[in-house]
């Protein structure tokens, strides 16, 4: 079964910490996604990766890095975490589009919280 | 900008009842539409990809249809485990790194 594997399912954190989410696909994916999801405002889009090295942000970059030196792995950083980035993290992986678009999917996410 | 909005935001559905989740979509050019469920504290699960107007997938009890405009989909005398919230996406009309717009979802809930 193809797989996208988060490392945590739950962290606490305190405020200013720098704090890493890996996530690692097994399916030899170009392209690799975070998004933070939270009630009522749905997924939103952090950062995505379209190849090794390769990053470009998403809608909501502010606060975050990411960083992508294998292609099987991209791994989101909070540079110095705040109580405002308590969240669901979701990492998701897929092929690049070609005349049609492929679907995601998904790692279990990572329960974050800041205190 | 590309708009996915589901509706309703939320159903409670007795078992057996059988009812139907909407998706609607502005996008030009679509290259897929994608459901997928999720269930609390998990990641999204897919379900169906629907390319152009008329196709239909079917699993289990769901079935999900597409035309110009929207989605549907149809969930078929739904059982408790059905219980969860059901997500459509749609990618950008262009650009490479098929990102992804989600609808904020529809928590469906289905009681004895």
């Amino acid at each position: 079964d193809v797989k996208v594997t988060q490392s945590s399912r739950y962290l606490v954190k305190r405020t200013g910490e720098k704090v890493f989410l890996e996530c690692v696909q097994d399916m030899d994916h170009e392209n690799m996604f975070w998004y933070r999801q939270d009630p009522g405002l749905g997924l939103r889009l952090i950062y995505f990766s379209y190849d090794v090295k390769m990053k470009e942000k998403g809608d909501i970059p502010e606060g975050y890095s990411v960083s992508r030196e294998k292609k099987e792995r991209f791994s989101l950083i909070l540079e110095s975490a705040s109580t405002n980035q308590t969240s669901m993290y979701l990492c998701a992986s897929t092929y690049p589009p070609g005349g049609k678009s492929y679907g995601y999917t998904f790692g279990s996410g990572t329960r974050l919280t800041v205190v | 900008e590309d708009q996915v909005t589901q509706s309703p935001e939320a159903l409670r559905l007795q078992e057996g009842e059988s009812s139907s989740l909407n998706c609607s979509y502005t996008v030009s050019g679509l290259r897929g539409l994608f459901w997928y469920r999720q269930d609390p504290g998990k990641g999204p699960e897919f379900l169906f990809t629907l390319y152009s107007a008329g196709e239909e997938k079917e699993k289990e009890r769901l079935k999900a249809t597409l035309t110009k405009k929207e989605s549907f989909l149809h969930i078929t005398a739904p059982k408790p485990e059905d219980s969860a919230t059901y997500l459509c996406a749609v990618p950008e009309p262009t650009g490479g790194g098929n990102k992804l717009t989600f609808g904020t979802g529809t928590q469906l809930k289905v009681e004895l």
